[in-house]
């Protein structure tokens, strides 16, 4: 049972547009949720993270949305760029000592220039 | 660079060899993470350790033996492995074992069992 949802698969978007990955967990006692973003060649990097306390987060060009009622979370990136390209992978964990992250699938995103 | 290094980055192996995959995270870390990566899965954790002791198996079949001698080093010593275990291979590192606690990553090493 896949806990944590993403999608899509895979994306293409043009230069200048907007990137939007979704994901959706089922586990409520769930309260932590980062982004990881993986070049190739590359180990996964903190991109941005967010709690349920708030209902967005912004850093630069790219932002969280949370709606804790829906149980979904997404990461927009405003003004898509080539050097965007990577895959995007969404998590999810309990905060506090010994709790693991639960990863989504992964989104290979492509930016054409 | 993250400050957590791997090597090989590549391994070819059949399946009666043995080999090791190496660690070291330069960053003052107490956890350390073994993930396997397989295209169209989830991140598998593996093994955790924290300050040194194994703090999590997630079911792993014990051709894969993980070793941390200190906490600054982490090993994954393989044996008679399966062509369905090439995959790439993550060792990350964090402050403490926590779900909020940044991970950081190495660069893989990329595992084909022949």
């Amino acid at each position: 049972q896949q806990q944590v949802k993403q999608s899509p698969q895979s994306l293409i978007v043009q230069k200048g547009g907007i990137s939007i990955i979704n994901c959706a967990y089922e586990n409520t006692a769930f309260d932590y949720f980062p982004w990881y973003q993986q070049f190739p060649g590359k180990g996964p990097a903190l991109l941005i993270a967010i709690r349920p306390d708030v209902s967005e987060k912004k850093e630069g060009r790219f932002t969280i949305s949370f709606n804790k009622s829906a149980k979904q979370f997404s990461l927009h990136i405003m003004d898509s760029q080539p050097g965007d390209s990577a895959t995007y992978f969404c998590a999810a964990s309990r905060s506090g000592n010994n709790r693991k992250l639960i990863w989504g699938l992964g989104t290979s995103l492509a930016v054409n220039p | 660079e993250t400050g957590v290094t791997q090597t090989p980055r590549h391994l070819v192996m059949g399946m009666t060899n043995k080999k090791s995959l190496k660690c070291e995270q330069h960053l003052g870390h107490n956890a350390m993470y073994w993930y396997k990566q397989s295209a169209k899965k989830p991140l598998e954790l593996m093994f955790v350790y924290s300050l040194e002791e194994r703090v999590e198996n997630n079911s792993v079949p014990s051709r894969f033996s993980p070793e941390c001698p200190n906490s600054s080093h982490l090993f994954l010593h393989l044996h008679t492995l399966q062509p369905e275990d090439s995959a790439l291979y993550l060792c990350a590192s964090s402050q403490e074992f926590g779900g909020a606690r940044e991970q950081y990553f190495g660069p893989g090493t990329r595992l084909t069992v022949t």
